[in-house]
């Protein structure tokens, strides 16, 4: 079954330290990998996908296929960083779709 | 360019209602999804559609009726509202390839059956 995990409902740091939000998923073929944000009263918007290997504001996540995980990492967190983040899935044969983890709430405090 | 544009934005029904949520998009994607959002669940995807024309259900279809008789919009209509519909509901649109674009949402519309 194709699953998305995201095992932390909240994630509390200090402004300054590092972060990593963990996502692991379950699906038996090459799926494509994202984390989209949602900051307070805003709209869901992509911040990166496993395939473009970019850095977006400070954060970066790594595909790891043994571990079937792709954890959002950022070195230095910043209090316009808190928002809730979602990781998700789409498939190998691209519908549009997405399976979407149960997300989890950053809160940077000052 | 606005977007993913959903109406309304906040609406409250009592149980049995019927009612329609708007979607529409103006970037000529080809892929659109509903979504609900709950606490706890992330988001489940409710009907999606590949093209004009073409729907398919999703993980959480029961309830919901979607059609796609143009490109641009993607209603979604609760036939009889049950409490258990309460949630936000968001629409996303994509370009149609297989490169994986990524989504694009609306703001969401907050819905309360009573």
């Amino acid at each position: 079954a194709q699953r998305v995990t995201q095992p932390e409902k909240l994630l509390s740091v200090f402004k300054g330290a590092p972060v990593e939000l963990k996502c692991n998923y379950s699906y038996s073929g090459s799926p494509e990998l994202f984390w989209y944000v949602q900051y307070s009263r805003q709209r869901l918007q992509l911040l990166l996908r496993h395939i473009s290997r970019e850095s977006i504001k400070g954060f970066t996540a790594d595909l790891n296929k043994g571990e079937t995980s792709f954890h959002l990492k950022k070195p230095f967190a910043q209090e316009e960083d808190s928002a809730m983040y979602y990781c998700a899935l789409s498939g190998s044969s691209n519908t549009g779709k997405l399976i979407f983890g149960q997300g989890t709430t950053l809160q940077v405090k000052p | 360019n606005a977007g993913v544009t959903q109406t309304p934005k906040f609406q409250v029904l009592k149980t049995g209602q019927s009612m329609t949520l708007q979607c529409a998009q103006d970037m000529n994607h080809e892929y659109m999804s509903w979504y609900r959002q709950d606490p706890g669940m992330g988001l489940r995807l409710i009907h999606y559609s590949v093209g004009a024309g073409i729907t398919d259900q999703g993980e959480v279809p029961n309830g919901y009726n979607v059609s796609r008789s143009t490109t641009e919009d993607f209603p979604l209509r609760l036939l009889s509202a049950a409490p258990s519909q309460t949630s936000v509901y968001f629409c996303a649109s994509s370009a149609g390839d297989r490169t994986h674009q990524p989504q694009h949402f609306g703001d969401g519309t907050r819905l309360s059956i009573l």
